[in-house]
């Protein structure tokens, strides 16, 4: 079965501090992984994806993430945390089926303080 | 400017009543999607369509119905048949069915028991 894990309800970080938001994930045969942000009562904004290639993957508002194929994880990270970053973040993994939607985790909340 | 058009945003039900939530794309995206999202579950996979005339159940389609009449909507009935339909709706499309292109997501409908 296909699944997503976010570890973590909520990371916390003061402000010009790096983040990491935590996900790993199971598939079957190479996964197509994604990073959203939700912000509140508002709908999920694409952030950056890992389709293949380079495993440091890079996306809008400074993030990145590095896709990590032996821990089966894709960390989202950004090197200086504003708090305008904090939101809801999830991490989603497409399966290797043509027509499959994506396979959401349950999000990560991310609260940065300044 | 191209996008997801959700509508209403709020929505409430009586007990024995359908209702049901628009969404519109005009980026002429093939696949529309919808989601349901509580809180701490992420987002859980309602229906999908690959193409008009066609939609799969996803998840938890039982007490929902959908209809794709046009390639640009994707219309989702809450019947009464679902006994907890409170929560916030996402609508989303994808440009193909293939699993490298992400999805955009609408702004959501939050739907309310009287």
């Amino acid at each position: 079965a296909q699944s997503v894990a976010q570890p973590e309800d909520q990371v916390n970080v003061a402000e010009g501090n790096p983040l990491t938001v935590k996900c790993t994930y199971s598939v079957s045969g190479n996964p197509y992984l994604f990073w959203y942000v939700q912000y509140p009562n508002r709908g999920l904004q694409f952030l950056l994806k890992y389709i293949t290639g380079d495993n440091l993957v890079k996306g809008s508002y400074g993030f990145e993430a590095e896709f990590n194929k032996s821990q089966t994880s894709f960390h989202l990270k950004k090197p200086s945390a504003l708090v305008s970053d904090s939101a809801l973040y999830f991490c989603a993994v497409r399966g290797n089926q043509a027509g499959t939607a994506l396979i959401f985790g349950k999000g990560t909340t991310l609260s940065v303080s300044s | 400017d191209g996008g997801i058009t959700q509508s209403p945003k709020y929505l409430f039900r009586k007990e024995g009543q359908n209702v049901t939530l628009s969404c519109e794309q005009n980026l002429n995206h093939d696949a529309m999607y919808w989601y349901r999202q509580d809180p701490g579950q992420g987002l859980r996979l309602i229906y999908y369509s690959q193409i008009v005339n066609d939609f799969q159940k996803g998840d938890i389609a039982e007490g929902y119905s959908v209809s794709r009449e046009k390639k640009e909507s994707f219309p989702l009935t809450v019947t009464s048949a679902q006994k907890n339909p409170t929560a916030f709706y996402l609508c989303a499309s994808s440009i193909d069915r293939y699993r490298s292109q992400p999805q955009h997501f609408g702004d959501g409908t939050r739907l309310s028991i009287l």
